[in-house]
This record gives structure tokens, C-alpha cells and sequence, in this order.
């Protein structure tokens, strides 16, 4: 039990549509990062928030988009969908920000763009 | 080439015996983490490393700076450690940079 959950767990889309996935951490972690893993992939680094702003970016593409919320959740949005979307989507927190601390991890998002 | 290399990518064990993971980066790092994860999707922290070695239980991570090389070695392996171990790397920012990791099973 990492104490971040993820909602939904499961998601279907058709290509075009936007979509919304939500990460509830733990308290005090103030640093939150989400990661798009494709079947049979290591996780690819999205971005990561810190304080509710951005503090850094991957080769993603502008239609994917983040939240974080005072009350330690986060969004992750994408607009726009396309097949290559599908994959499960995860989002990690923890307490500092500069890197070296234990990562805590949900459960994943499993999205299916068809 | 990726940053962080894992060998083998899939891996088979009888059960009781010992089983050793490798992961090599190319990239200044802060720290190393093994990861575990099931086949549900959900990822679980073994071990953050920043050098020397770690125990805990029937596993053990181990880590040279400056080899750039760490491993990860479960003794006496069981079915239920069968997942997929992946290991990642801290480049000097909470960001994490992961190997496409390794697929064990554990057979009784």
C-alpha cells in the first residue's frame, strides 16, 4: 500500500475525444509526477508538478496537460486522443523536490484509445 | 541506445534459486531505484540506492558509482516473486529515467 491511488482504473476512448485521469497522493507530497508506460515499455517520464507548477516536461506533446490541487491530487488531460495514447498511465509522488527520495506509485490508469 | 540498460529482459527460475538482475546507465545520477511490478499494472519501491548496497529480506541491491552498474539479486526465489523489475535512475532530478525492465517467473 503506497498510499496514492489512481481513478479511473480502466478507461476506453475513441480517437478525437479528451480525457481526464486522477491521482490522489499522500499528504505532504508536494511533488507529484506522472508517467505514460506502453505495453512491454519502461515508463516514460510526462512531466512533474511541484507546488501546483510545472517543474519539468518530456517529449510530450502540448495536448497533454496537468493539474496539481493544494490538497495533494493532480490531473493528468489529454485532448485530442490518438491510438498511440493507449498505454497505462501512472503517477508517483513524493515529499521533496531534487530527485533521491523513494518514489510511491499508484495503481495505474490502464487507457484504451480505439 | 537507452540510459539505463537491463539484462537479462526475461528471466525463468526454479523456485529456492538465486536470481541476480543487472542495470547499467550512462547518466550522472542521483539515485538508483528497483521497482517491482505486478501484473496488474501497480508499481511497488524496493530500493532507492545512492552507493554501497541494501538489504531487505531475501533481497539485496547493490551499486557502483562508478561503474555505473548496480544489481539486484533475490536468494531463494519463491513463485510469488515472479513480476517485472525495473530499474530506474534519478538524472540528477525527480524525474525518473527507467530500464524497460525484466520479466521473471518463478516456477514451483
Amino acid at each position: 500500500e503506497t498510499g496514492v491511488t489512481q481513478s479511473p482504473t480502466h478507461l476506453i476512448k475513441t480517437r478525437g475525444q479528451q480525457v481526464t485521469l486522477r491521482c490522489s497522493s499522500q499528504s505532504g507530497h508536494n511533488t507529484v509526477s506522472w508517467y505514460q508506460q506502453a505495453l512491454g515499455q519502461g515508463p516514460q517520464f510526462i512531466f512533474q508538478y511541484y507546488r501546483e507548477e510545472e517543474n519539468g516536461r518530456g517529449n510530450f506533446p502540448p495536448r497533454f496537460s496537468g493539474l496539481q490541487f493544494p490538497n495533494y491530487s493532480s490531473e493528468l488531460n489529454v485532448n485530442a486522443l490518438e491510438l498511440d495514447d493507449s498505454a497505462l498511465y501512472l503517477c508517483a509522488s513524493n515529499a521533496q523536490r531534487g530527485g533521491g527520495e523513494t518514489q510511491y506509485f499508484g495503481p495505474g490508469t490502464r487507457l484504451l484509445v480505439l | 541506445k537507452n540510459e539505463v540498460e537491463q539484462s537479462p529482459q526475461n528471466l525463468t527460475a526454479q523456485e529456492g534459486e538465486f536470481i541476480t538482475i543487472n542495470c547499467s546507465y550512462s547518466v550522472g545520477i542521483s539515485a538508483l531505484h528497483w521497482l517491482q511490478q505486478h501484473p496488474g499494472g501497480g508499481i511497488v519501491s524496493l530500493f532507492m540506492l545512492s552507493s554501497g548496497k541494501k538489504k531487505h529480506g531475501r533481497l539485496i541491491a547493490t551499486i557502483n558509482i562508478q561503474e555505473k552498474h548496480s544489481s539486484l539479486h533475490i536468494t531463494a526465489s519463491h513463485p510469488r516473486d515472479s513480476a517485472v523489475y525495473i530499474c530506474a535512475v534519478n538524472h540528477n532530478t525527480d524525474k525518473l529515467i527507467f530500464g524497460t525492465g525484466t520479466r521473471l517467473q518463478v516456477f514451483p
